[in-house]
């Protein structure tokens, strides 16, 4: 059972122009909503996260847009450069333990300079 | 601060043999997550160990087996290797709690034939 879903699984985006990813989760329980980036070779690293208190995080150029009732949440890239070009991965989890994290599947996102 | 450490980081190992990875979790984490990355795909929750303790497990057969050591340090052992067992293993770890990121390290490519 695919519990985040993810779209789409690749994506190419002009230097400068705005990436969208974005996924929805079907368990209700679920409550702490992270974003990872990963390059190749490398391990995720945690990139920005959301609770479904708030519609909108925002940190520098990246924002996660949530909607609860919809269970859906995307990840906005402002002004995207050649060097965000990597693997972002949205995940969700219970609050009660955010560190058993069901991620998606992935979406490779390539900036063209 | 010192990250988390995997070894080693990359093995071969044929069909029906175990083997045993290892990860040095980052200063002050109490918790260590390990994560089963095929390629391609998005990282899946194997078992998180928590005080020597296991504390929750994913959808995995009991082959996959881990330990805590008191400095928090862990192993993954998987026995009776298969084919399908070829991925990148991640080790994270984080503070218990909620809201807790996990930190990843740069995995171990295990390769199976």
């Amino acid at each position: 059972q695919q519990q985040v879903k993810q779209s789409p699984q690749s994506l190419i985006v002009q230097k400068g122009g705005i990436s969208i990813i974005n996924c929805a989760y079907e368990n209700t329980a679920f409550d702490y909503f992270p974003w990872y980036q990963q390059f190749p070779g490398k391990g995720p690293a945690l990139l920005i996260a959301i609770r479904p208190d708030v519609s909108e995080k925002k940190e520098g150029r990246f924002t996660i847009s949530f909607n609860k009732s919809a269970k859906q949440f995307s990840l906005h890239i402002m002004d995207s450069q050649p060097g965000d070009s990597a693997t972002y991965f949205c995940a969700a989890a219970g609050y009660s333990n955010a560190s058993k994290i069901i991620f998606g599947s992935g979406t490779r996102l390539s900036i063209q300079p | 601060e010192t990250g988390v450490t995997q070894s080693p980081t990359h093995l071969i190992k044929t069909r029906g043999q175990q083997v045993t990875l290892r990860c040095s979790s980052q200063s002050g984490h109490n918790t260590v997550s390990w994560y089963q990355q095929a390629l391609g795909q998005g990282p899946q929750f194997i078992f998180q160990y928590y005080r020597e303790e296991e504390n929750g497990r994913g959808n995995f057969p009991p082959r996959f087996s881990g330990l805590q050591f008191p400095n928090y340090s862990s192993e993954l052992n998987v026995n009776a290797l298969e084919l399908d067992d070829s991925a990148l293993y991640l080790c994270a770890s984080s503070l218990d709690g909620p809201n807790s990121p996990l930190h990843f390290g740069n995995g171990t490519r295990l390769t199976v034939t």
